[in-house]
């Protein structure tokens, strides 16, 4: 069964530096998302992509973050400067259609600790 | 702004019995609803969905219901199984066509009694 892939499954890096999380989605899928979920709350969306833009992010988004689709497979995601409070699990997800007709199919998360 | 919300942060049922995990909404804009399990160190996965044109949309052991006009949906889980102990995430979105930004719910810790 086609399922979404990421990379590293754990990443720990100090405060300020710079981490990118990394992604294969379900490879017939048109929009990807990245969410994340700090420990003990609920899963939040940060941004969604489609046809190699950003079609909307969240106010967590901000210009720290940045994502690109590098080749015809992986879909990243980039914080420039890490803060403490970026720690949480950063789930990848992708879907076939959008519109309200196709579920989102998820990663098994990036865990990012910053130091 | 819980634009989603469970109100029960936890559920415990007997093996064999119904779990019934519930969820509001407040955004009268959203139109598609999600169920998804997620066990601890690991990503949510999917269940079942609904959109708003139906009222219920059944697969297997597990049933979606969904009341428009009280802004309420519930999901059924019919016989549970220990395997089914997990935290259930409702969540929601406003079908668009450039993509779909989905609501989750804070989720309910379901716990199945052998």
């Amino acid at each position: 069964e086609p399922e979404v892939t990421q990379t590293p499954s754990h990443q720990v890096t100090q405060m300020g530096q710079e981490v990118i999380l990394r992604c294969v989605p379900i490879s017939n899928h048109l929009y990807f998302y990245w969410y994340r979920q700090i420990l003990g709350q609920k899963v939040e969306f940060l941004v969604s992509f489609y046809n190699n833009e950003i079609s909307e992010k969240s106010e967590i988004f901000d210009d720290q973050f940045s994502v690109e689709r590098p080749d015809g497979s992986n879909f990243t995601l980039k914080i420039r400067s890490t803060k403490l409070e970026d720690s949480a699990m950063y789930f990848c997800a992708s879907s076939l259609l959008t519109g309200g007709k196709s579920e989102a199919f998820f990663g098994q998360g990036t865990r990012l600790t910053v130091v | 702004d819980q634009q989603v919300k469970q109100n029960s942060p936890s559920l415990s049922v007997q093996e064999g019995r119904i779990s019934i995990l519930n969820c509001d909404y407040t955004n009268s804009m959203f139109d598609y609803f999600l169920w998804y399990k997620k066990y601890p160190a690991e990503g949510p996965t999917f269940l079942i969905s609904i959109s708003s044109i139906k009222d219920k949309n059944e697969d297997g052991r597990f049933t979606v219901f969904l009341n428009k006009s009280a802004k309420h949906l519930s999901l059924h889980i019919v016989p549970s199984q220990p395997g089914d102990s997990a935290v259930y995430f409702c969540a929601a979105t406003q079908g668009r066509n450039y993509g779909q930004n989905f609501v989750f719910g804070p989720g309910t810790r379901l716990s199945v009694l052998p």
